[in-house]
Parts: structure tokens; C-alpha cells; sequence
């Protein structure tokens, strides 16, 4: 059964730093692409970054409101991605979930986590 | 890239048929063949129920159903039931290895 649970979540300055990890158990992590996707409260959801899987050498993209602050990596001995997530602002207070790709052409998002909470206030 | 359009909320009675519309671009829902949508309970998770416009992932009912025409994708939920209230949220590939979703539509079952 493919399980993914996000940690890491809390409540942070603007301006500061914080990492989320997501362990993952259930299939082979190195094969598969991975997602970060957030929701703010009430809000819709919204796409974060990827990392792609070891055949695509690992390589991440990211939306463009976090771009140059949020970084994507992945330890596979670990089985765990990590998003560390700097110069937060306001405005990036959300759960943020931990997808996996529904399959290795991943286009789709197919497994979630049930998420952390990221809180950015004074 | 801006967010696809979807109705903030569609409601029906049970038996009955509707259907969720998601409007993009050419950039987007008109580029690719890459439209998912997903269902989410509040407070949970979300559920993929089809992927690549119209397929469904095994476990998901045959009641849901996807298509596309032009810049539009729509998700069709047939006999409608209870436990279908839930919010609905489209996604589609962009290219440039990102994606976008729509705003969410809130299914209600009279």
C-alpha cells in the first residue's frame, strides 16, 4: 500500500525558514516523480514543484511563486522528499501535501498525504 | 498561469446527473491531454478520480466520466449519490514540466 506522511509543519516568522519532510513507504521511491501541492485555508489548491524520478536524474521545477525559495530534494536511502522552504511569506500559509505521480508518465497525481500546516504570522 | 475556470458550485438531486466544467487555455486544457480531477472531503485529502482527460484510476466509480472539447474539460457524475458531495477540482499539464488547477466547485446533493 503506497503511504505518504508529511511532518515538519508549524508555525513560522515571515521571513524565516522551515523543512518539510514526507516519508513514503509502499513502492520503489527512486522510480516515481514527486509533488509538493498546498492548499491555503479555505482556499483552492496549488501546485508547489517537482522532482522528477532517477531515470530523469532527479531534476525539480517550481511554480513561480515559489521559485529561488523553495527547494525540492529527496534522500532515497530515506525513502523521504523534502521541500525546505526559505523567505516565507504570509501569503504561503497552507497545508502542504506530499503527492505522488499516479504513474510514471506523471501527469496525473495520484497518491496524497494528509498534509502539514505551514502557519507564516508575527 | 492563471488558475482554470470552474463554477464555485453546482448542486443536484440524487439519481440525477451533472456536470463540472473547467475552462483553461491553449496553453493548457486546449494543449495537452493531460486534464485530472480530483475530489476532496473537507478537512482530507485529495481523491484522483480521472486522469489523462477521461481514464479512471481502478477503484474509482464508473459513474464518474471526463471528456474535452477545445479549451474545456468537464467532469460528468452520473446517479448522483450522498456521498458524492464533496469539493471537485480540475487539473492540467501546462508544459514547461508544471501545472495548474481550477478554483474548486462545490458539489451539493439536494
Amino acid at each position: 500500500e503506497v503511504q505518504l506522511v508529511e511532518s515538519g509543519g508549524g508555525l513560522v516568522q515571515p521571513g524565516g525558514s522551515l523543512r518539510l519532510s514526507c516519508a513514503v513507504s509502499g513502492f520503489t521511491f527512486s522510480d516515481h516523480y514527486m509533488d509538493w501541492v498546498r492548499q491555503a485555508p479555505g482556499k483552492g489548491l496549488e501546485w508547489v514543484g517537482r522532482s522528477r524520478n532517477k531515470g530523469n536524474s532527479f531534476t525539480t521545477e517550481y511554480a513561480a511563486s515559489v521559485k529561488g525559495r523553495f527547494t525540492i530534494s529527496r534522500d532515497d536511502s530515506k525513502n523521504s522528499l523534502y521541500l525546505q522552504m526559505n523567505s516565507l511569506k504570509t501569503e504561503d500559509t497552507a497545508v502542504y501535501f506530499c503527492v505522488r505521480a499516479y504513474d510514471n508518465s506523471g501527469y496525473s497525481l495520484g497518491y496524497w498525504g494528509q498534509g502539514t500546516l505551514v502557519t507564516v504570522s508575527s | 498561469q492563471s488558475a482554470l475556470t470552474q463554477p464555485a458550485s453546482v448542486s443536484g438531486s440524487p439519481g440525477q446527473s451533472i456536470t463540472i466544467s473547467c475552462t483553461g487555455t491553449s496553453s493548457d486544457v486546449g494543449g495537452y491531454k493531460y486534464v485530472s480531477w480530483y475530489q476532496q472531503y473537507p478537512g482530507k485529502a485529495p481523491k484522483l478520480m480521472i486522469y489523462d482527460v477521461s481514464k479512471r484510476p481502478s477503484g474509482v466509480s464508473n459513474r464518474f466520466s471526463g471528456s474535452k472539447s477545445g479549451n474545456t474539460a468537464s467532469l460528468t457524475i452520473s446517479g448522483l449519490q450522498a456521498e458524492d458531495e464533496a469539493d471537485y477540482y480540475c487539473s492540467s499539464y501546462t508544459g514547461s514540466s508544471t501545472w495548474v488547477f481550477g478554483g474548486g466547485t462545490k458539489l451539493t446533493v439536494l
